[in-house]
């Protein structure tokens, strides 16, 4: 069974502040991962992807990788109220049945205050 | 990003009846799009990969002749739930590789609601 696991939190951050995202994998052969944001009673929106360690950054967010810790992490600078949703965490599937599919974690929920 | 649409986006229906959703994608050719579950409060759940002009494949524990998944063109894929029952009532959410097949979006989902 490949896992995803999350803090379902819910994490409560000041307007303006830096939110922290973790994600933990069980799969090594794993090489692509995904951080999606849904809002309540919408579907998820992909916001970063990324397949190499180190940092990528897209805007306020900034996605990090270390496959060796089977760890993937999502920050969010300047954090807004608009921020406020769950934030799923994916893995796909590198191989056997689980090739080309979506692994997700049981999401954080992420609350940022005026 | 790709753009993949759902209709309907709500339905309720009675307890017995079938309901099929239908899953498009806008921009783009998708020969495999993805069918997910979600319950109130829980992570999505693969249901099945569809994939065109074949069989689909479904995950463990979900009944292929209860949930009838067809596959007919590059844009669109549908998703029947027969013989519908109360615990079938969920958020069915669509999704499909876009031009950068690692990268999968979402259709805005169906929240079936079987009474």
């Amino acid at each position: 069974q490949k896992e995803v696991e999350q803090n379902s939190g819910p994490l409560s951050v000041p307007e303006g502040a830096i939110a922290s995202l973790n994600c933990t994998y069980s799969d090594r052969v794993s090489q692509s991962f995904f951080w999606y944001r849904q809002y309540s009673g919408k579907s998820p929106e992909l916001i970063m992807s990324i397949y190499s360690n180190g940092d990528k950054e897209d805007g306020r967010f900034t996605a990090q990788l270390n496959k060796a810790s089977q760890y993937v992490s999502l920050l969010i600078r300047d954090s807004q109220p608009s921020d406020s949703a769950t934030y799923l965490c994916a893995v796909k599937g590198a191989g056997g049945t689980s090739y080309g599919k979506l692994t997700f974690g049981q999401g954080t929920i992420l609350t940022v205050h005026p | 990003g790709a753009v993949v649409s759902q209709h309907p986006s709500r339905v309720i229906c009675k307890s017995g009846t079938s309901v099929k959703i239908e899953c498009r994608s806008l921009d783009f050719q998708a020969t495999t799009m993805f069918w997910y579950r979600q319950f109130p409060k829980q992570s999505l759940m693969l249901m099945a990969t569809s994939n065109e002009g074949s069989k689909a494949t479904y995950e463990q524990g979900v009944e292929k002749d209860k949930f009838l998944i067809n596959h007919a063109s590059l844009t669109l894929s549908t998703l029947t739930v027969t013989s519908a029952h109360p615990e079938d009532s969920s958020f069915y959410i669509c999704s499909a590789n876009g031009q950068i097949s690692y990268e999968q979006y979402f259709g805005p989902g169906t929240r079936l609601t079987v009474t």
